[in-house]
């Protein structure tokens, strides 16, 4: 099984509508959660962290389930601009991240 | 914000050469740097951790006689890849943390291609 897991898409959405990603990691240890985006042949940059509490910025908002082990994504009035892959990452408490395979979203004019 | 370059951008070598990768912090300390690679529709994956000054630490299944990494100073790291061969073309990435914080600074990527 792999340490975390993304439906890789493509999610194909109209502008200005809601999407939501999940992912799900095997790592009951795992410390620390982030949603980074990632441009076609481009780095990966960082999104946002993901507290358990749940945390917004702007048109996103992220969850946490540690229970479940489940982490979503939701973006809100979808941008052309937001088109990229959107990679769930954790860490273990080894300082390296663990990246997802990225979901890949395209939104449509 | 923090900046962590890399060099080069991109590179074509031949079959059995050697390449080096430079990363660089601009801004500040990078106790720990990390070099990942991407290939096509991959997720990047983690293949070595060096902090400064000492040995690096390389994942399961990645060859350190073939990807030399030197961290000798708290702003740069190199990876040599040794001998390259066409399976080794990828995209390498290296990320920067400056030990206070989780976060991690990517650098902009070198596309290596072999031929």
């Amino acid at each position: 099984r792999k340490e975390v897991e993304q439906d890789p898409g493509p999610f194909n959405v109209p502008e200005g509508a809601t999407v939501a990603f999940n992912c799900t990691y095997s790592n009951s240890a795992s410390q620390s959660f982030f949603w980074y985006r990632q441009d076609c042949r481009k780095e990966p940059k960082l999104l946002m962290s993901v507290y358990s509490s749940g945390n917004e910025d702007g048109r996103f908002t992220a969850q946490l389930n540690r229970a479940s082990q489940y982490i979503s994504l939701l973006i809100r009035d979808s941008k052309l601009s937001d088109s990229a892959t959107y990679l769930c990452v954790v860490n273990t408490g080894r300082r390296a991240l663990t990246f997802g395979s990225g979901t890949r979203l395209q939104v449509q004019p | 914000g923090a900046v962590v370059s890399q060099h080069p951008s991109r590179v074509i070598c031949k079959s059995g050469t050697s390449v080096k990768i430079e990363c660089r912090s601009l801004d500040f300390q990078a106790t720990t740097m990390f070099w990942y690679r991407q290939f096509p529709k991959k997720s990047l994956m983690l293949m070595a951790t060096s902090n400064e000054g000492s040995k690096a630490t390389y994942e399961q299944g990645v060859e350190k006689d073939k990807f030399l990494i030197n961290h000798a100073s708290l702003t740069l790291s190199t990876l040599t890849v040794t001998s390259a061969h066409p399976e080794d073309s990828s995209f390498y990435i290296c990320s920067a943390s400056d030990g206070t914080s989780y976060e991690q600074y990517f650098g902009p990527g070198t596309r290596l291609t072999v031929t």
